[in-house]
């Protein structure tokens, strides 16, 4: 079983598109996470979501919105495509802070804007 | 602000044990993580310090020095499949469990 599924693992898409990219959980965990690794490897977390409240925002555009229709799922929309949009998306997951787990993570779905 | 170091490549001979150093500058802390990623693949688990002191899982080991805000994973008889980058992550004290990672070493074991 997937603990942690996000589709689609590729994504190629022209700039100005508007595309979405879906993660599930099935881990039972209450915090969701959205990253992004780049071209140089380096792996930024984008958002948290706790119990479905969005508790962090690190400095992302506003055209990416994190949608989050249950605990299960984080969604990542991302409105008006830009080339430096390109990099790989991962999506995790972690039980509730005080327990000492690490975060779990989706196999990424790499993204190409053209 | 968050502030992670690591070297960026390390190459070590099959068999051999290897040390990747990562240090820390970070606007609080609640345990260190190392992640293993190979390329193409998501970052999976390797260990979790949260006080001083060494971790031992297996072939893998982790020390953490809060005082010093230095970590460093321990390699021992190293493997070709040990070829990947290894990622440094902070967790931060706020109410999520959000990691901060460094840019990650790119391991190469050779024969």
């Amino acid at each position: 079983d997937t603990a942690v599924s996000q589709t689609p693992k590729y994504l190629v898409t022209q700039m100005g598109n508007d595309k979405s990219i879906k993660c599930e959980q099935n881990l039972g965990h209450d915090t969701m996470y959205w990253y992004k690794q780049d071209s140089k490897k380096f792996l930024k977390i984008m958002f948290s979501y706790n119990n479905k409240e969005l508790i962090i925002n690190e400095t992302v555009p506003n055209r990416f919105s994190p949608k989050s229709p249950d605990k299960a799922h984080l969604n990542l929309h991302i409105n008006s495509l830009e080339l430096g949009d390109s990099a790989v998306y991962f999506c995790a997951s972690s039980p509730p802070q005080g327990r000492a787990t690490e975060a779990f993570f989706g196999q990424g779905t790499r993204l190409t804007v053209v | 602000g968050q502030n992670i170091d690591q070297p960026t490549e390390m190459t070590a001979t099959e068999g051999a044990i290897v040390q990747i150093n990562c240090t820390y500058q970070t606007s609080g802390f609640n345990g260190l993580f190392w992640y293993q990623q190979h390329a193409g693949e998501a970052p999976t688990f390797l260990s979790y310090n949260v006080l001083d002191g060494l971790e031992e899982k297996g072939r893998f080991s982790s020390f953490l020095s809060r005082s010093k805000g230095y970590s460093y994973l321990l390699l021992k008889e190293l493997q070709m499949k040990d070829s990947a980058s290894y990622l440094c992550a902070v967790r931060a004290p706020s109410g999520a469990n959000n990691l901060f990672f460094g840019t990650g070493t790119r391991l190469t074991v050779i024969p």
